[in-house]
């Protein structure tokens, strides 16, 4: 069985500050492929980023960073010079392919990041 | 283009009525997924849909969830008999298979449909 833990619930910063946000897998296979969600409050899921279990080089995209970590099981997010737009909450995500049934994802309970101006 | 829409966005049943959401997908999208995420929790995940075959629906709760893509495009979720724990945001999402090309085959979500059973 596959599990994602977020120890964090809510996190609440000032703009300009950094943040980071953790995620811890559980999963027997392999090859299985990591996510990171962002959910306004409009309520729509929006893709942040996807990596997959043989690639454990790290990625930067613009203010956003993720640190993937097979040795520790963890997959996480940071967000540098926060804005108030970041206001959100993450959603960290677990798939076994990204084709079929199998890509189905199991996601954490997320975490609610506030960014006060 | 157009991204997943779902239809209605909120519905209020009575207990014991029956319920259809409605889902259309990105065009030319071969797989769709539901999902139910109940207030402060993760999306949990229903069904999957290969074009108009039901390959997986190992998440539905109960025989009272059925869901249905007769044509390969837009998907019905039914709750019959609805029940408070039925309470929750329903969400689909399509992707793109087979295209080889990174990221395509991610999973694109809709806004949800958020059923409240009183």
């Amino acid at each position: 069985a596959q599990k994602v833990t977020q120890a964090q619930t809510e996190i609440s910063v000032v703009e300009k500050e950094d943040v980071t946000l953790d995620c811890v897998y559980e999963t027997r296979d392999t090859t299985y492929y990591l996510f990171w969600y962002k959910q306004p409050p409009s309520g729509e899921l929006v893709f942040l980023i996807r990596r997959n279990s043989f690639d454990e080089q790290n990625e930067i995209s613009g203010r956003y960073s993720w640190n993937f970590q097979k040795s520790t099981s963890s997959f996480n997010f940071t967000i540098t010079a926060s804005q108030v737009v970041d206001s959100a909450v993450y959603f960290c995500a677990l798939s076994m392919g990204v084709t079929g049934a199998n890509s189905k994802l199991t996601f954490g309970k997320g975490i609610t990041l506030s960014v006060r101006p | 283009g157009a991204g997943v829409s779902q239809s209605p966005r909120y519905k209020v049943a009575k207990r014991g009525q029956d319920v259809a959401l409605r889902c259309d997908p990105i065009s030319g999208h071969v797989s769709l997924f539901w999902y139910q995420q109940a207030l402060g929790q993760g999306p949990e995940f229903l069904t999957y849909f290969q074009n108009e075959a039901q390959l997986d629906k190992s998440g539905l709760p109960s025989d009272r969830f059925f869901a249905e893509r007769p044509e390969g495009s837009v998907s019905t979720l039914k709750i019959q008999r609805t029940q408070q724990e039925d309470s929750a945001v329903y969400l689909c999402a399509s992707s793109l298979e087979g295209a080889g090309l990174r990221y395509q085959e991610t999973q694109y979500f809709g806004p949800g449909t958020r059923l409240l059973v009183l």
